[in-house]
């Protein structure tokens, strides 16, 4: 089965810093990646996804992501975050090899705080 | 978020007791999903419904039943709860084929004493 890794649990910033939330996957065939956030008290909403092509993916807010495949990584960031960015960001990958988006697997999320 | 509902939002249950919790879509969609939220643990799945009539087991089905009776509503049951069953679970649908985005329901948050 694949995996997906969220290397920080919680990741304190200042306003206006720049961000990076970790990811890590495993896949051995093709490969779809996504990144979700879900804002206090919602569901998750989709941020960004890779299916193919480009591997710098841009997703709303400010956000984007680069696709690594030699380092099997899909690490989010944001030049300069807003309070409004504080959140939990989850990485997610199909749980099977085929891709597809049937049962995606989720990593165990990372806190965003942004503090003024 | 738009196009999938659940209900209901918030209930306490007593070790023992039966539920069922619902959702329903009107974006005419095939696949939905059920989810459990743990602190630290991420999502993770516990059934998921291809279509209309078919459902098959995720990660974590134990003690869970659900019912895909028709192509709007997937329901999810607990027929007897028990306090490891505590948790926020959120219904989710499956956009246009292989593009991977889901649209979440905005949870319901159960409580088992």
């Amino acid at each position: 089965a694949q995996s997906v890794t969220q290397l920080d649990s919680q990741v304190p910033v200042f306003e206006e810093a720049p961000v990076e939330l970790r990811c890590n996957y495993s896949s051995s065939v093709s490969v779809y990646l996504f990144w979700y956030v879900q804002y206090p008290n919602q569901g998750l909403q989709l941020l960004l996804k890779y299916l193919s092509g480009s591997t710098l993916v841009k997703g709303i807010n400010g956000f984007e992501a680069e696709f690594n495949k030699s380092q099997t990584s899909f690490h989010l960031r944001k030049p300069s975050v807003h309070i409004s960015d504080t959140a939990e960001y989850f990485c997610a990958h199909p749980s099977s090899p085929q891709g597809g988006s049937e049962k995606l697997v989720f990593g165990k999320g990372t806190k965003l705080t942004v503090n003024p | 978020n738009a196009g999938v509902t659940q209900t209901p939002k918030f209930q306490v249950l007593k070790t023992g007791q039966s539920m069922t919790l619902q959702c329903a879509q009107d974006m005419n969609h095939n696949s939905m999903y059920w989810y459990r939220q743990d602190p630290g643990m991420g999502l993770r799945l516990i059934y998921y419904s291809a279509s209309e009539g078919t459902t098959d087991k995720g990660e974590v089905p134990n003690g869970y039943n659900v019912s895909r009776l028709n192509k709007r509503e997937f329901s999810l049951r607990l027929e007897s709860a028990a306090p490891s069953q505590t948790s926020v679970y959120f219904c989710a649908l499956l956009g246009a084929e292989n593009t991977g985005e889901l649209f979440f329901g905005e949870g319901s948050r159960l409580t088992v004493l």
